[in-house]
């Protein structure tokens, strides 16, 4: 009963190179919701996506960031020319549903590192 | 915007209780969630109250006022692998089950 899927768990970048990471829900999940931690900090919202849909994107940088979950394969984040600011780790957490039901299940996450 | 406040960190003994507070001010409320996450570490599920009063799992309870924006973890018989950071959520209305995140309690659980 695999969860959450992450990876890579470690990727590391050179300033202005693309970073894609990957996640696939748990089973039977169908909701996907991205979230970013810098070093001593809590979680920060930053997508919320269904099947090919993007719901909440109102914590996304306005450039850069990218996030889809198309009908078959897994949720992508996706930075392009990175910058140092965006190490940080990246969490992908899945729920059955849309609506007010149960907690989020949280992946063990990517720890992306820019040079 | 949203606030969600919790201590930095706080130290107790292995044994005892502690209890970690948790105040928030949002527009909207459905559901307030406790998480711990230890370092490099997914955050796992502790707890979850939408209504007040207390919900109980074993050596973990939470609390919630609703009308006081309040909330605590209370961890009994501490232990060492108890050490770990303890996170708490708010759901919003209108975000399906979005969560917002205060920045977190660091426990450190000592002999």
């Amino acid at each position: 009963n695999a969860g959450v899927m992450q990876n890579p768990r470690h990727l590391v970048r050179r300033r202005g190179q693309e970073a894609r990471l990957r996640c696939s829900p748990m089973k039977g999940h169908s909701h996907v919701y991205w979230y970013r931690q810098l070093p001593e900090e809590g979680l920060k919202f930053m997508v919320y996506l269904q099947k090919e849909n993007i719901i909440d994107e109102s914590g996304m940088p306005k450039e850069r960031f990218s996030a889809e979950f198309p009908k078959e394969g897994p949720s992508i984040l996706r930075i392009q020319q990175v910058v140092r600011g965006d190490s940080a780790a990246y969490f992908c957490a899945s729920s059955p549903y849309g609506g007010l039901v149960g907690e989020l299940f949280f992946g063990e996450g990517s720890r992306l590192t820019v040079l | 915007g949203q606030n969600i406040d919790q201590p930095t960190e706080m130290t107790a003994t292995e044994g005892a209780i502690v209890q970690i507070n948790c105040t928030y001010q949002t527009s909207g409320f459905n559901g307030l969630f406790w998480y711990q996450q230890h370092a490099g570490e997914a955050p796992t599920f502790l707890s979850y109250n939408v209504l007040d009063g207390l919900e109980e799992k074993g050596r973990f309870s939470s609390f919630l006022s609703r009308s006081k924006g309040y909330s605590y973890l209370l961890l009994k018989e501490l232990q060492m692998k108890d050490s770990a950071s303890y996170l708490c959520a708010v759901r919003l209305t209108g975000g399906g089950n979005k969560l917002t995140f205060g920045t977190g309690t660091q426990l450190k659980v000592e002999l």
